[in-house]
């Protein structure tokens, strides 16, 4: 089974400039996140999907930052303008089931896309 | 903001020998997750354990949980190279569909 699957995993970029990440959940995961993980810290979420709806945005600046969770499966990340303090990891995750307070909510992480900013 | 909170930051350790991670946190939980990650990539889930839980066991990972004390600890035997990457915790609110993780400790097994 495959896994999920990110894109770009490396975009340097200047400040100013648009950027955005694909992502590709497991096939049937209804809840999709993006976390971003700055160096030396864990991942703090931006947002949340449960299907097509975003159910908890509420740490996305959603002054530059925007998501779409098109037909409840692939997801877009866009960050526009991008600052110097948006460079990071960005991280796709899913779940099978609604939330990660039920069983089985453990989440699948891809592997990352890195932004630099310069 | 990241409710957990992993001590030590930092360890290093020969492999063969025990890993100890603790992690503590702020509020009320469903359940308690740990993770590792190896440098430039995903997460992986190792372990969930439930509030109601008090200690679970998977392969050479076992993980206990104090919610009075509102910490939890993962201990690695018998460690090896291949164990060497960071390690978070992850709580999920009893109230909320959230998972925070805290800062992580790195874990560093030297052959």
């Amino acid at each position: 089974e495959a896994g999920v699957v990110q894109s770009p995993r490396y975009k340097i970029i200047e400040k100013k400039q648009p950027v955005a990440f694909w992502c590709n959940p497991i096939s049937g995961h209804n809840t999709l996140y993006w976390y971003l993980q700055n160096l030396g810290q864990g991942p703090e979420l931006l947002i949340r999907y449960e299907n097509e709806e975003a159910v908890d945005d509420s740490q996305l600046p959603k002054d530059r930052f925007s998501a779409e969770r098109l037909k409840g499966v692939d997801s877009t990340l866009k960050i526009q303008p991008a600052e110097l303090g948006d460079s990071a990891v960005y991280l796709c995750a899913s779940s099978l089931r609604r939330g990660p307070g039920k069983v089985g909510g453990e989440l699948f992480f891809g592997e990352g896309s890195r932004l630099t900013v310069l | 903001s990241q409710q957990g909170e992993e001590d030590p930051q930092a360890l290093s350790i020969q492999e063969g020998e025990n890993a100890t991670m603790n992690c503590s946190y702020k509020t009320s939980i469903n359940n308690l997750q740990w993770y590792r990650q190896n440098s430039g990539r995903g997460l992986v889930h190792l372990i969930l354990i439930r509030s109601n839980e008090r200690e679970k066991h998977s392969g050479r990972l076992r993980v206990t949980l104090d919610t009075s004390k509102k910490s939890s600890s993962l201990l690695i035997t018998a460690s090896r190279a291949a164990d060497t990457a960071s390690y978070f915790c992850a709580t999920d609110g009893k109230y909320g569909n959230k998972l925070v993780f805290g800062a992580g400790t790195i874990l560093r097994v030297k052959s």
